[in-house]
């Protein structure tokens, strides 16, 4: 089983419409929750960083994280077409020295249509 | 404030042949990451420097890559000899320290013939 699962999609929607985008993770000692976005032919870009269960909301993105069943969500309200990219899910765990080690979802791609 | 930057951003060679990336990351920015993006896939870690020493590089192939980043600044990545496998966007990223959060560059897209 992978450490972080996501559903590759493609995901299509109509502008404006609400998306709902999920991973799931195995690992209980993963600590720090961030969401990536990828724009093609271009490198992750950090959204969301988020640490403890609940709600975190910036803007038209709001992250969600339940620890207890090992889920986090990013939502996206008013979805515009610009948003069309790859959205990777990652977590943060300790690697020694001080320093934190990112595992990836294989990402999922949306397409917002005009 | 600049972004990490890579070069070069495609390269094409033939299996069994060398080939070096370059990564300059955020001015003062104290730990550097490469990693390996598969299409399709998210990307996975190489290898982490904290300054000019090696932190992680469990998953990093030593029989055919190495990397290094003297002075604590700038790296390079190296594979030798390619392998057909070894087709993908190689990511650098940087943080202020271990435990910030990391900033990527547009990496450099490598083609194995």
């Amino acid at each position: 089983q992978k450490e972080v699962e996501q559903d590759p999609g493609p995901l299509s929607v109509p502008e404006g419409a609400i998306v709902s985008l999920n991973c799931t993770y195995s690992n209980s000692a993963f600590q720090y929750f961030m969401w990536y976005r990828q724009y093609s032919r271009k490198g992750p870009e950090l959204l969301m960083y988020t640490y403890s269960s609940g709600n975190k909301e910036d803007g038209r993105f709001t992250a969600q994280v339940d620890k207890s069943s090992k889920y986090i969500s990013l939502f996206i309200r008013d979805s515009q077409p610009s948003d069309s990219a790859t959205y990777l899910c990652a977590t943060d765990s300790y690697s020694g020295a001080g320093s934190y080690q990112l595992t990836f979802g294989k990402g999922t791609k949306l397409s917002v249509i005009p | 404030e600049a972004g990490v930057a890579q070069s070069p951003r495609y390269k094409i060679i033939e299996k069994r042949q060398s080939v070096a990336f370059w990564c300059n990351p955020i001015s003062g920015h104290a730990t550097l990451y490469w990693y390996q993006q598969i299409l399709g896939q998210g990307p996975k870690l190489l290898i982490q420097f904290q300054n000019n020493g090696v932190v992680d590089d469990s998953q990093l192939p030593k029989d055919r890559f190495s990397a290094e980043r003297l002075k604590g600044v700038d790296s390079t990545l190296k594979i030798q000899p390619a392998k057909l496998e070894d087709s993908a966007v190689y990511l650098c990223a940087s943080s202020f320290a271990g435990d910030q959060p990391q900033h990527f560059g547009d990496g450099t897209r490598l083609s194995i013939l």
